[in-house]
């Protein structure tokens, strides 16, 4: 079936650093991916939609310039978190439709676990 | 897309079945029902879909009333790997390229 993979899987960083986490959709193109994050106990909120060939769109109250979003090919999404703090730790995820799939599922990442020290 | 209430949690015992309700009474005509489930610290997994017929996988079966205001997944044979979060989520196919929203889901613990 479908995959989508995340990298890393875990980063622990210091505050001020900036960190990249890559998504791919490893059997299928994706012009749309999505960027969910997750803090503990909560549900997912979708942060930004990735798109492919043009700007990413954001959701409210989610700055654009702290998280960075670039939809480069196909089959790859970077977020990369500007000059992380402690508040931006938080359990990230990527999610890219299989559009015209049998079941217009989305395919999930792994995600990836953000500890800023 | 509708909103769902799930909720908040249920037990079930190993071996037996696990059904989970959802409620979705403002549903519109095409929209479909998802379930997706997240285990602990993993991305969520599609479970099963259906739009207004009974449906059946390797994984779950939905039953949706004949209004459509509800659901339940059903887990025939629950094992402790099913503890996980599941999510019942309201959308329509149309732009599927379109976003998940989820809500709260239910935090379902298998126990042995």
């Amino acid at each position: 079936g479908a995959v989508v993979s995340q990298h890393p899987s875990r980063v622990i960083c210091k505050s001020g650093t900036s960190v990249k986490i890559e998504c791919r959709s490893l059997d299928f193109q994706a012009t749309t991916m999505f960027w969910y994050r997750q803090f503990p106990k909560q549900s997912l909120m979708l942060m930004a939609t990735s798109n492919e060939g043009s700007k990413a769109t954001y959701e409210q109250g989610v700055e654009k310039d702290k998280f960075l979003i670039n939809h480069a090919s196909l089959t790859l999404s970077t977020l990369t978190v500007a000059s992380a703090h402690p508040e931006d730790s938080s359990f990230y995820i990527c999610s890219a439709p299989r559009v015209g799939g049998p079941n217009n599922e989305q395919f999930f990442g792994p995600g990836t676990r953000l500890t800023v020290l | 897309d509708a909103k769902t209430t799930q909720p908040t949690s249920m037990d079930c015992a190993e071996g037996r079945a696990a059904n989970l309700p959802c409620n979705h009474s403002t549903i519109s005509g095409n929209e479909y029902v998802y379930w997706y489930r997240q285990i602990h610290s993993q991305g969520p997994q599609y479970i099963i879909h259906g739009l207004k017929n009974n449906e059946t996988n390797e994984m779950a079966s939905l039953i949706i009333t004949e209004d459509r205001k509800s659901s339940t997944l059903i887990l025939p044979h629950a094992t402790l790997r099913d503890t996980a979060v599941y999510y019942c989520i309201v959308r329509s196919h149309s732009g599927s390229a379109r976003q998940l929203t989820f809500g709260s889901g239910t935090q379902l613990t298998v126990l042995p």
